[in-house]
Formats: structure tokens, sequence, C-alpha cells
């Protein structure tokens, strides 16, 4: 299964609305969705798993949604830290793919 | 404090091979599988393997089946990846990673460790 994410990159100022898109190219078990984000020099977090649920420590400004074929992460109000690159992933029969990644930069 | 740590990184020549160790802290280890994701200078994530928790199931991505061996050794908390036949594309840092036990997404990361394949 291919993930295509949208945008590439997106330019943002702190304290707006992200939105970030990641399009199967087939259907996706909910259970089986996830997105990472990643700071420079840092590896990969885990924010979101089953499409919905945020992991320990994530704070409720990142939200997941969707179903099918296409799924998106929220960042409802952006703060200096969030600006990184996310990627998302998803599962099937334990092999796993993720999407090319989506970079927040500053704008 | 769960912590995975990755070594055996370097310089290998094309053709040349590498193992890579993985080691545990702070959770029973053989209660998670340990997945290998890399990452090309610049690029994006790649899953490379899977190896579940007793060690008994073990799944490969595509671009590295028949050249890289996944185990581990759950009495010593340790993962391997064993590579052979190493190219320039295989340039990368490599991740081990925990699989959460609900298998839903890759909970904690190691630093990871830095292959080269040049001459």
């Amino acid at each position: 299964i291919v993930l295509t994410q949208s945008p590439g990159t997106v330019s943002l100022s702190p304290g707006e609305r992200a939105t970030l898109s990641c399009r199967a190219s087939q259907s996706v078990s909910s259970d089986n969705f996830a997105w990472y984000q990643q700071r420079p020099g840092q590896p990969p977090r885990l924010l979101i798993y089953t499409t919905f649920s945020r992991a320990t420590g994530i704070p409720d400004r990142f939200s997941g949604s969707g179903s099918g074929t296409d799924f998106s992460l929220t960042i409802s109000r952006l703060e200096p830290e969030d600006f990184a690159v996310y990627y998302c992933q998803q599962w099937d029969r334990s092999f796993f793919s993720f999407g090319g990644g989506t970079k927040v930069e500053i704008k | 404090e769960v912590q995975l740590v990755e070594s055996g990184g370097g310089l290998v020549q094309p053709g040349g091979s590498l193992r890579l160790s993985c080691v545990g802290s702070g959770f029973t280890f053989s209660n998670n599988a340990i997945v290998w994701v890399r990452q090309a200078p610049g690029k994006g994530l790649e899953w490379v393997s899977c190896i579940s928790g007793s060690g008994g199931s073990t799944y490969y991505a595509d671009s590295v089946k028949g050249r890289f061996t996944v185990s581990r050794d759950n009495p010593q908390n340790r993962g391997y990846l064993q590579m052979n036949s190493l190219r320039a594309d295989d340039t990368a840092v490599y991740y081990c990673a925990r699989l959460r036990r609900d298998a839903a997404g890759f909970d904690y990361w190691g630093q990871g460790t830095l292959v080269t394949v040049s001459s």
C-alpha cells in the first residue's frame, strides 16, 4: 500500500492551524494507521495511533481523523516545537509503509 | 524508562556485511515485536524488517529481502539486523523501534546508527 502525503511542505505561523493529508492507494483499516513527528536530528516520535488516539504525552492540540483511503492530522494551534516533519504510516499483516512526509515550516 | 540503543553502524564497502544491534531496557523485551526502520540522508522513513516477540516470525521489505536477516536474543534483551551484500542505496541511519503490544504503532525508538556503504 502506497501512502501519499500532501502538501510536501506547508509554511505557517505559530498559532495557526495545520491540516496534513495522507492518501492510501487502497483502503486501510483505521486500527492500522498512525502519525509520527520527526524533529531535526531526532528519531521519529509516535503522535497518533489507530487513526484517532493520541500517544502518551502528546498534547490535545494534535488530532487524527479519517477512514478508508483518506486520513488527516490536525494541529489546532502551532507551537514553536511543532515545526517538524510529519509522517503517516499504515500496516497490513505485519508489513508496514510510510508516507513521504510533510514538512511544517515557519512562515 | 523504556530505552532502545542501536550500535554497529559504520563504513562498509559495496558487497560487504554489517551486523547492527539493538539493546532494550525498561520493559519485558520478549513482550514486544521489534522493527527496523531506515532513513537515507535527507530522505523519508523506510520500514526494513520486523521480528515478533518470540522471534518466531520475521518480515522484510522487498528492498532487503534475501540480503538482510533479523533476529533476537531475548535473554540478552537484544535484537540484531544482519546486513549482507550491501549496496550504496542501503546508506542510511538505521533505527530500531518497539512495536506496541496491540501492534498500533512504533512507540519507542532508538537514536539510530549510521551505515555508510561506499568504496
